[in-house]
């Protein structure tokens, strides 16, 4: 069975930073993309960032890039996000979702909220 | 980046009936389209990708269709567990991106 937990979620001050972390299991992470989706309060979906399966390349919406990053650690099947320089707008639920054919975001996790407020 | 638009916004059905919700395209994205259903408190749950291939586990009830740019998914007799907010996302292009949502409520 597909898992995924998030972690590292809460309340960070504005221009602060907070690392989120998914950990994968059920399936083989490392032969898989994956991708961070979030949800602001209240609103619709919004696509953060992908990573390739071999963690090679990385993609990005206009929003969040040059301040996130994401990474993987095949080793521990955990999926990263370094969000720095945080917003108000950054609030939001944060979900990280498996990867299955094409950009189709099969199996999601239960999220993780990232409040920005000082 | 491509502009996913959903009508309606919300739709007010009763259980039993057939709904029909719309997601517009800005520009050609092939047959690179997957619909989402979210319940409150709940994280989303692929329904359908490839425009119509529906995906492990979901009903014959829900389907997909294309013309165009203009993409149907299609729920034809409406069960209690049906009433949610369901998106649809494209993956022809980066950015992905996701339509705004249609809540399905009940009437």
């Amino acid at each position: 069975e597909v898992q995924l937990v998030e972690s590292g979620g809460g309340l960070v001050q504005p221009g602060g930073s907070q690392r989120l972390s998914c950990a994968a299991s059920g399936f083989t992470f490392s032969s898989y993309a994956m991708s961070w989706v979030r949800q602001a309060p209240g609103k619709g979906l919004e696509w953060v960032s992908a990573i390739s399966g071999g963690g090679g390349s990385t993609y990005f919406a206009d929003s969040v890039k040059g301040r996130f990053t994401m990474s993987r650690d095949t080793s521990k099947n955990t999926l990263f996000l370094q969000m720095n320089s945080l917003r108000a707008e950054d609030t939001a639920v944060y979900y990280c979702a498996k990867v299955g054919a094409g950009w189709v975001h099969d199996y999601w996790g239960q999220g993780t909220l990232v409040t920005v407020s000082s | 980046e491509i502009v996913m638009t959903q009508s309606p916004a919300t739709l007010s059905m009763s259980p039993g009936d057939r709904a029909t919700l719309s997601c517009r395209a800005s520009q050609s994205v092939s047959s690179n389209l997957a619909w989402y259903q979210q319940k409150p408190g709940q994280a989303p749950r692929l329904l359908i990708y490839g425009a119509s291939t529906r995906a492990t586990g979901i009903p014959a009830r829900f389907s997909g269709s294309v013309s165009g740019t203009e993409f149907t998914l299609a729920i034809s007799s409406l069960q209690s567990e049906d009433f949610a907010v369901y998106y649809c996302q494209q993956y022809n292009n980066w950015p992905l991106t996701f339509g705004g949502g249609t809540k399905v409520e009940i009437k």
